[in-house]
């Protein structure tokens, strides 16, 4: 079974361009969550959906965040305009369901660079 | 508010020592969840352990074991015979009910041969 992808794995940009992430869950998994890692931070949560609905989005940061699930499968994170500490390692997690047993496996992350 | 502290920033073993990750946690609520992730250099996330609040039996997996104490809000973790392979970044991370994760701020394990 495969595990949850991301693309691209690194990307660099300017400051002001727009960035999109994509994130696949593992298939079947109705919940989806944003994290990232600002360099030198801990690992935070930025939202969560469950199907095609936003089920918390209380850590996003900003309105330059927009996060999409359309049809309930992958996930897009768009960063429109990015900004220099937008740079860091942004991970998706998928879980199976909102049980309270529920384990999130997480993906390799997308490096991004705002320069 | 939930809390999660790992103190250490880095811990530097020479092959086949044991060493111990701490791991302190805070939280309001009675049924919560607590887990450890792996962070090799390739950058991935890799679940090692799920723990809930009302079972504190530790746990023995292979050379990795997990000692839970709700008394001292600890659930701490150790590689018994450490590997170059387990150098990587292990996060302790803590869950309410259901959601999303708060992790504490990783600590990174070196192994020299």
């Amino acid at each position: 079974e495969a595990g949850v992808t991301q693309f691209p794995s690194h990307s660099v940009i300017e400051k002001g361009q727009t960035v999109t992430l994509r994130c696949d869950p593992i298939s079947g998994h109705d919940n989806l969550y944003w994290y990232r890692r600002v360099m030198g931070k801990e690992i935070k949560f930025l939202l969560h959906f469950v199907k095609e609905s936003k089920q918390d989005e209380s850590g996003m940061p900003n309105n330059r965040f927009l996060a999409e699930r359309t049809g309930g499968t992958y996930s897009t994170l768009k960063v429109q305009p990015a900004e220099l500490e937008d740079s860091g390692v942004y991970f998706c997690a998928s879980s199976q369901d909102g049980q309270e047993l529920e384990t999130q496996y997480f993906g390799p992350g997308t490096r991004l660079l705002v320069l | 508010a939930q809390k999660v502290t790992q103190a250490q920033t880095e811990i530097s073993v020479v092959e086949k020592e044991d060493v111990t990750l701490d791991c302190v946690y805070e939280t309001r609520d009675t049924t919560y969840y607590l887990f450890w992730y792996k962070q090799p250099p390739s950058g991935e996330l890799v679940f090692l352990i799920r723990r809930n609040s009302f079972d504190e039996q530790n746990e023995i997996s292979g050379r990795y074991s997990w000692n839970f104490q709700k008394s001292t809000s600890s659930f701490n973790f150790t590689i018994t015979a450490s590997q170059v392979v387990d150098s990587a970044v292990y996060f302790c991370a803590l869950r309410n009910s259901w959601g999303k994760l708060q992790f504490g701020a990783g600590t990174q394990v070196v192994v020299t041969p």
